[in-house]
């Protein structure tokens, strides 16, 4: 039972740097997500997208990118990291035909941008 | 467009007493209300949700919710808390669409549990 599982768990960048935060998951969820959580603002929604080769962006996209190539996968790429986005990443999950569905978390992201 | 407000960003409260995290939304569709806990270092868990029916919505761990649409409120209560209650809660709603996927969250409230 993997359910939703991101990678790395920690991570430190300098500012202007790039990564990729992965997210994965093996329950054939047609939508997946991306939520930062700060302290104060609860959850925000980043990017989501509604099956493989279609994205949307959410209440904060910018300076974020994401693709989904496939169900399975919705990696979230930081093009030039701001200590803005020091955050706690969420990927989150529901199942197809889901409008009633709750979502399913994985555990998250820690980036720190100095 | 949705919003939730939570208006208690930290509650204190002994073991085994009652609790009640309070929720209020705004909508001018119909909605669909979640509760999520958040243990430390770990993503959100459902609670419970209310998509229709009765108002009365009970959950995992002794939880339970009251949907009440003249108040737009959907508030959280659990009759004798215990420690590992303690965590973080988030209400959210979703449009009761098809073919929506949006949650808007709340800001959360930190629930501690003193022995």
């Amino acid at each position: 039972n993997a359910g939703v599982t991101q990678t790395p768990k920690f991570q430190v960048l300098k500012t202007g740097q790039s990564m990729t935060l992965q997210c994965a998951q093996d329950m054939n969820h047609e939508y997946m997500s991306w939520y930062r959580q700060d302290p104060g603002m609860g959850l925000r929604l980043i990017h989501y997208s509604v099956g493989a080769g279609i994205t949307d962006q959410g209440e904060v996209p910018n300076g974020y990118n994401v693709s989904r190539s496939t169900t399975e996968d919705f990696p979230l790429r930081l093009l030039s990291a701001a200590p803005s986005q020091t955050s706690v990443y969420f990927c989150a999950s529901s199942p197809p035909g889901s409008y009633n569905s709750p979502l399913h978390f994985g555990n998250g992201t820690r980036l720190t941008v100095t | 467009a949705q919003s939730v407000t939570q208006l208690d960003s930290q509650v204190p409260v002994f073991e085994e007493a009652p609790v009640e995290l309070r929720c209020n939304y705004s909508s001018s569709v119909s909605v669909y209300l979640f509760w999520y806990v958040q243990y430390p270092n770990q993503g959100l868990q459902l609670l419970l949700k209310y998509l229709s029916g009765s108002t009365l919505v009970k959950g995992i761990n002794g939880f339970e919710a009251e949907f009440n649409k003249s108040q737009t409120s959907f508030h959280l209560r659990k009759p004798s808390v215990h420690i590992s209650d303690t965590a973080e809660y988030f209400c959210a709603v979703r449009r009761a669409t098809s073919g929506t996927y949006k949650y808007i969250f709340g800001t959360g409230t930190r629930l501690k549990v003193l022995a």
